[in-house]
């Protein structure tokens, strides 16, 4: 069945550092991918989403390619912040229901 | 606009108890989905409703279940409680199941 694979955390920055998140899928057809931040105590938000092969989806400075080649939909973002400190999830739709990556936990320090 | 709110937002139960979680999606938004997401793991999908008929379902027992409403409201069920049923329980909207959900806070449901 489609499932998510995303790299596992914990991931400790420094304040300005580039993040890289890697998530990679497995579905046949073609899903939507998208990215969602966990703020502690809150439920999930989407980050960021890309519909088909070779789009770009942008937010706050993140970024993600959906590359169908590679299935991958690696997170990017060029200085983190203290404030991007959460849990990124990977998840992927293609019929009626959502497939969630186990989240990668990210802490940046000042 | 208010986003998707759910109730109640933390719940303590014990062993053999039911449990019913409630949800008012986003105006507009005609499907409603549950998910259940275990600490330190992603969310795992239970259900979606889309305009009150139930449209997919996740691997879960038949002690859960869930309903929509015609004001598109949905309450999931939970019988028969079992500790490994302590989590966080998502609910989650979109205008129908094409399009991007947008998630609730949850309801911490703790099973003692």
């Amino acid at each position: 069945g489609d499932s998510v694979t995303q790299m596992e955390g914990p991931v400790t920055l420094s304040e300005e550092a580039f993040l890289t998140i890697n998530c990679t899928y497995t579905a046949t057809g073609y899903p939507s991918l998208f990215w969602y931040v966990q703020y502690p105590g809150e439920g999930l938000q989407l980050l960021l989403k890309a519909t088909k092969a070779d789009d770009k989806g942008s937010n706050k400075g993140f970024e993600a390619t959906y590359r169908k080649e590679t299935t991958s939909f690696h997170l990017e973002k060029g200085s983190v912040q203290v404030s991007d400190s959460a849990v990124y999830f990977c998840a992927l739709t293609r019929l009626n229901d959502m497939r969630f990556g186990a989240g990668t936990r990210l802490t940046v320090k000042p | 606009d208010a986003g998707v709110t759910q109730s109640p937002t933390h719940l303590i139960k014990t062993r053999g108890q039911q449990v019913t979680l409630r949800c008012s999606p986003i105006s507009g938004h005609k499907s409603v989905s549950w998910y259940q997401q275990v600490l330190g793991q992603g969310p795992q999908f239970i259900f979606q409703y889309y305009e009150k008929e139930e449209r997919g379902r996740g691997n879960f027992p038949d002690r859960f279940s869930a309903r929509q409403f015609p004001n598109y409201s949905s309450e999931l069920n939970v019988n028969a409680l079992l500790l490994g049923d302590s989590a966080l329980y998502l609910c989650a909207s979109s205008f129908d199941f094409y399009n991007e959900q947008f998630f609730g806070p949850g309801t911490r449901l703790t099973v003692l």
